[in-house]
């Protein structure tokens, strides 16, 4: 099967700029994640989808990030303006259903570099 | 503070020898814990999953024990190769109040030698 999808690989932007990522999740998978992984860390939950509905968004930067899930499918990730603390890789990562228990498939990410 | 701990420092082991990575954490109450891969550039690939009450699992040179009074997983690498070089992440899951999301440790990077 297709794996995650994600565009562009790389972005590099100004700080206050705006920037969009893209990712398509695994055929069928009813979750998806967008996570943020900073350099020698490990990827911290930005948001989670169940189909196009927001399950959870609590560590979400409401005042410059944002993201939608039309149709259930793919999914945009927004920073909008960007601060030079959001360079970082953005993951995202599907599950087939809604369990907890189950193993995520994530995308090689998109790398952004704030100048 | 509830904190997850990895091997801050890197792992180099020889080739055939087992690797041990280590994942502690504190004042968490996980219900279940997986353990991935991820290569420079790459996503993180799913290794395996252990739920709470589960001490071992094994899938083929990979054996992860879990001890919830140690509050400890622990990720085994048997007879290891230069393939297997790459940075190991274990994530904690079914959080009271956390719903089905992981939280992540910050990683082992485990070098394989000759």
């Amino acid at each position: 099967e297709a794996g995650v999808a994600q565009s562009p690989r790389y972005k590099i932007i100004e700080k206050r700029q705006s920037v969009a990522f893209w990712c398509n999740p695994i055929s069928g998978h009813a979750t998806l994640y967008w996570y943020q992984q900073i350099l020698g860390q490990g990827p911290k939950l930005l948001i989670q989808f169940q189909n196009n509905g927001v399950v959870d968004d609590s560590q979400l930067p409401k005042d410059r990030f944002s993201a939608e899930r039309l149709k259930g499918v793919d999914s945009t990730l927004k920073i909008q303006p960007a601060k030079l603390e959001d360079s970082a890789v953005y993951l995202c990562a599907s599950s087939p259903g809604t369990g907890g228990n189950q193993p995520q498939h994530f995308g090689d990410g998109t790398r952004l570099s704030i100048l | 503070s509830q904190k997850i701990e990895q091997n801050s420092e890197a792992l180099n082991i020889q080739e055939g020898k087992t690797a041990t990575l280590t994942c502690n954490y504190t004042n968490y109450s996980p219900a279940y814990l997986q353990w991935y891969r991820q290569d420079p550039g790459r996503g993180p690939v799913f290794l395996l999953l252990i739920r709470e009450n589960e001490k071992e699992k094994r899938k083929e040179r990979l054996k992860v024990t879990f001890d919830t009074t140690l509050k400890q997983s622990l990720f085994h690498i048997t007879a290891s190769q230069p393939a297997d070089s790459a940075t190991y992440l274990c994530a904690l899951g079914g959080l009271t109040g956390g719903g089905n999301k992981l939280t992540f440790g910050t990683g082992t990077q485990l070098k394989v030698e000759l």
